[in-house]
C-alpha cells in the first residue's frame, strides 16, 4: 500500500515565520508534488519533481521554494509566511513512465497552515 | 487560464439515484484523464482515469465517459450511496510529457441525502 506522509495535519505560523512542510514517501516514486488546495479554486501545483536534486515551478510559485535531496523527501518552504498563505497543502507521489504517460498520483493527508 | 473547469460547485442526489459529475478541458493535448475523490481533512483519492483512445470506462459503480469532440467528460455514479458524498475532482493530463504532471479542476461537492 502506497504511503504518503505529511509532517503536520495542522499548523499556525505568525506572518513572516520561514516554514518548512515535509513529505515522505515510501513507494520509491520519480516524481512529488506540492499542491494547495482553495475553496473554489480547486488543487494548484506549486512545484514538482521527478528526479533528486531536480524541481519545476508549477502554476503559482511564487512565495515559495522546494528541496528534494532524498529520493522519498520531498519538502515545501515559505520563506517568509503571508496571510495569502493561509490554504490546504497536499503532497502527492507517483510513478515517472518512462518514455511519457501517466501514472496516478498518490496523495498525502493534507496540512492545514494558517498564517496569523 | 483554467484549462479543465466543474462549473458545478456543488450536486445534491438523492440516495440510490444517479449522480452525474461534470469537466470541460480546453487543451487538445491532453489526452489521459483521471477523476478523483477527496473527503474532509483527506488527501484526495484516486478512483478511476480514462485514456483518450477510449469513450468509456466503468469500475463497478463508477463510470466514466469522454467526449473527445466536446473535450468533455462525466464521471456517473450509479447508485449513489450516502458514502459518497464528498469533493469529486476531475484531472488532465499529456502522455507526451515525462513529468507524471495532472491539471485539476475546481471541484464538485457532491451531496448524497440518505
Amino acid at each position: 500500500d502506497v504511503k504518503v506522509t505529511q509532517s503536520s495535519r495542522y499548523l499556525v505560523k505568525r506572518t513572516g515565520e520561514k516554514v518548512f512542510l515535509e513529505c515522505v514517501q515510501d513507494m520509491d516514486h520519480e516524481n512529488m508534488f506540492w499542491y494547495r488546495q482553495d475553496p473554489g479554486l480547486g488543487l494548484r501545483l506549486i512545484y514538482f519533481s521527478y528526479d533528486v536534486k531536480m524541481k519545476e515551478k508549477g502554476d503559482i510559485p511564487e512565495g515559495y521554494s522546494v528541496s528534494r535531496e532524498k529520493k522519498e523527501r520531498f519538502s515545501l518552504i515559505l520563506e517568509s509566511a503571508s496571510t495569502n498563505q493561509t490554504s490546504m497543502y497536499l503532497c502527492a507521489s507517483s510513478f515517472n513512465r518512462q518514455g511519457g504517460g501517466i501514472y496516478e498520483q498518490y496523495f498525502g493527508p493534507g496540512t492545514r497552515l494558517t498564517v496569523t | 487560464d483554467q484549462q479543465v473547469k466543474q462549473n458545478s460547485p456543488s450536486l445534491s442526489v438523492q440516495e440510490g439515484r444517479i449522480s452525474i459529475l461534470n469537466c470541460d478541458y480546453t487543451n487538445s493535448m491532453f489526452d489521459y484523464f483521471l477523476w478523483y475523490k477527496k473527503y474532509p481533512a483527506e488527501g484526495p483519492t484516486f478512483l478511476i482515469s480514462i485514456s483518450s483512445i477510449k469513450d468509456k470506462n466503468e469500475d463497478g459503480r463508477f463510470t466514466v465517459f469522454l467526449n473527445k469532440s466536446a473535450k468533455h467528460l462525466s464521471l456517473h455514479i450509479v447508485p449513489s450511496q450516502p458514502g459518497d458524498s464528498a469533493v469529486y475532482f476531475c484531472a488532465a493530463s499529456s502522455t507526451s510529457s515525462n513529468t507524471g504532471k495532472l491539471i485539476f479542476g475546481q471541484g464538485t461537492t457532491l451531496q448524497v441525502k440518505p
